[in-house]
Parts: structure tokens; sequence; C-alpha cells
């Protein structure tokens, strides 16, 4: 597709049940980012993937998040336990590679509710 | 611990006004500092200013970054209500490619 894609686009779920959200990143991009957006905050920086290299997981919140990425390309966000708090728009982004100088592309971003 | 704080938080203008938004940052080992506009969901890359190329102009939207006093402004002139949204900033620093956002400026464009 033409840009980076996510689902659901509404998750509902609740407490204590565990989640899975799934970005698609513009096609030959070799970074990918997930960020989350709680009602009334920036956008919070999660864990970044780029290429085959170890992820930069310094921003995830606790032992409940994980994230993988399979053969480069389609990344799952897990959050394990879900509590209420949890409750935000996940937003995925893409660029062609990582660093400072290459713009983030964002999707539309997942709405997550844990009841 | 890197920080980037925007202003005003709101704001509501007229169609045809001139607006100006503001933020600031501290952060160590400064790269560069992105704006972004989000309507509903995705965020839409606006500028990327950096130390080589700290002014950038698209249409009635432009941007400058202050190093000095570690800011940068977004201007919008003659605003119309398609720009109605919130106008983020992020700033990259160090050896990171992570961003760090403000919390954003929420503009209201009337009729």
């Amino acid at each position: 597709g033409a840009g980076v894609s996510q689902s659901p686009s509404n998750k509902v779920t609740e407490k204590g049940k565990d989640v899975e959200l799934r970005c698609d990143p513009i096609s030959g991009h070799t970074a990918l980012y997930w960020y989350r957006q709680s009602l009334g905050q920036g956008l919070e920086f999660l864990i970044y993937f780029q290429g085959n290299s170890a992820p930069d997981k310094s921003g995830l919140p606790s032992d409940r998040f994980s994230a993988e990425r399979t053969g480069g390309s389609v990344s799952t966000l897990t959050i394990q336990r879900t509590q209420q708090e949890d409750s935000a728009v996940y937003l995925c982004a893409s660029s062609l590679m990582s660093g400072a100088y290459n713009e983030q592309f964002f999707g539309p971003g997942t709405r997550l509710t844990v009841l | 611990e890197d920080k980037v704080v925007q202003s005003p938080l709101s704001l509501v203008v007229h169609e045809g006004d001139t607006v100006t938004l503001n933020c600031s940052y501290e952060v160590t080992n400064f790269r560069s500092l992105l704006w972004y506009k989000q309507e509903k969901k995705a965020p839409t890359f606006l500028f990327m200013l950096t130390s080589s190329g700290i002014e950038k102009k698209s249409g009635r939207l432009s941007s400058i970054l202050d190093k000095k006093e570690l800011s940068s402004i977004l201007n919008i002139t003659a605003t119309q209500t398609g720009d109605s949204a919130i106008y983020l900033c992020a700033v990259a620093a160090g050896t990171a490619s992570k961003l760090t956002f403000g919390t954003g400026t929420r503009l209201q464009v009337t009729l």
C-alpha cells in the first residue's frame, strides 16, 4: 500500500485480557516505530526496529508490553493483562532508514479501550 | 530527560487570520525538529528543520528553527477551516531515532 496501515482501527477489551495490534509499514522502509497517544498527552515513544538490529525497547512502560517484527516488515505490538491505563491510541510509523534525518510516516492508529 | 513544550495549548482564530505556533525544546545533542499536522488519527509530516536547514516554507505554511533560543515557530498565513487540526512538534536528539513530542497545539479556524 501507499502508506502505513494498522489494524484493527478500534479495539475494546476487558481488563486482564491480552491484545495484539498490527502494523504494516510502507514498503521498503527499514525502520518501524510504535508510539502511544493518551488523552491530552503528546505521543510517547514505545519501541523501534531497524532492519535486523536489536530493537530499542527503552520506551516500553512495563513487561506487559512486547513487540516483534517478522521478516523485517509487519510488526505486532502485544499488551498482556491489559489495564485501564493502557487505553490510548497506538500509532505506528515507518521511515526509509532510522536516524534523526529521516522523517517518520504515521499510520492511522489503533484506538484501544480497556473496560 | 528530553523535553518538548508547545504553546499555546489551543487557539481559535477566524478564517484569513495569521497564526504562529511555538515549540521549545530541552534535549541533549539536538539533531532535528519536525512539525506534524494531526487532523483525525494519523499525524502527517509538514517540515523537518536541522542545523543545515533552519527555514522551510510550503504554500501558506512556514517554519523557522532558532538554535540559539532552542525553539521553533510554525506560521500559517491566510488560515482556512481546513487548517483546523492539532499541530505537533517533535525533536530527534543524540544517537536515538525516536522522536520526543510536545503535547501539541489545537488550532480551530472558524468562518
